[in-house]
């Protein structure tokens, strides 16, 4: 079946551009992740929903992130007035609550470059 | 602390050698511990996992160790094959689900 897929896979923004990440989870996943990985280091959490619901931001970095999953399928990370720091690869997961935590699903990622 | 240190950062093993990477974690709350594999370009994609009720698992060459008492656990590759050759990331999870990585390890499986 189709994995997690994630659009676009690179994006490259001026500083101070304001960018929106998509991510398309596994049909039925009820549970949601992004997190951030930077160049040579390990993902980093960023926010959880379950359904439509944001159940943690703690690791938004800062208010000029926000993440949103409407209608409990789609979500989007949005990044305004991007800075140079917001370079990373930005990985979505998801995954099935019944089947314990901790087993999600990655998709391949964007890569964001801020110039 | 909901830190996860692992290591070493990098390993090259010769093919049909034992790769070996170990992990400390400090949040007693994680109950499950899974390794992920990352090729470049790509997303990680879970490998193996286990909860701290069970002391070792077994998937095919790959072997996790798990010692709560120490609050460190391992990933053993037997037979290591070049195809192995990639990053590999233990992370620690509670109950909400939200993973904490280490920082990875980079195999080097040489022919």
């Amino acid at each position: 079946g189709a994995g997690v897929s994630q659009s676009p896979r690179y994006k490259v923004a001026k500083r101070g551009q304001d960018v929106a990440l998509r991510c398309d989870p596994i049909s039925g996943h009820v549970s949601l992740f992004w997190y951030q990985q930077a160049l040579g280091q390990g993902p980093e959490f960023l926010t959880y929903f379950q359904n439509e619901a944001q159940l943690d931001k703690s690791g938004l970095p800062s208010d000029r992130f926000f993440a949103e999953r409407p209608e409990g399928s789609v979500s989007t990370l949005k990044i305004q007035r991007t800075q140079q720091e917001d370079s990373a690869v930005y990985l979505c997961a998801s995954s099935l609550p019944s089947r314990g935590p901790g087993t999600q699903y990655f998709g391949p990622g964007t890569r964001l470059l801020v110039l | 602390q909901q830190q996860v240190k692992q290591s070493p950062q990098s390993l090259i093993v010769q093919k049909g050698g034992i790769s070996i990477i170990n992990c400390a974690y400090e949040n007693t709350a994680f109950d499950y511990f899974p390794w992920y594999q990352q090729f470049p370009g790509k997303g990680p994609a879970l490998l193996i996992a286990i909860r701290p009720d069970v002391s070792e698992k077994k998937e095919g060459r790959f072997t996790i160790s798990f010692n709560k008492s120490a609050k460190q656990f391992s990933l053993h590759i037997m037979d290591s094959q070049p195809g192995d050759s990639a990053t590999y990331f233990c992370a620690g999870g509670g109950s909400q689900g939200n993973l904490i990585f280490g920082k990875g390890t980079k195999l080097s499986v040489k022919p």
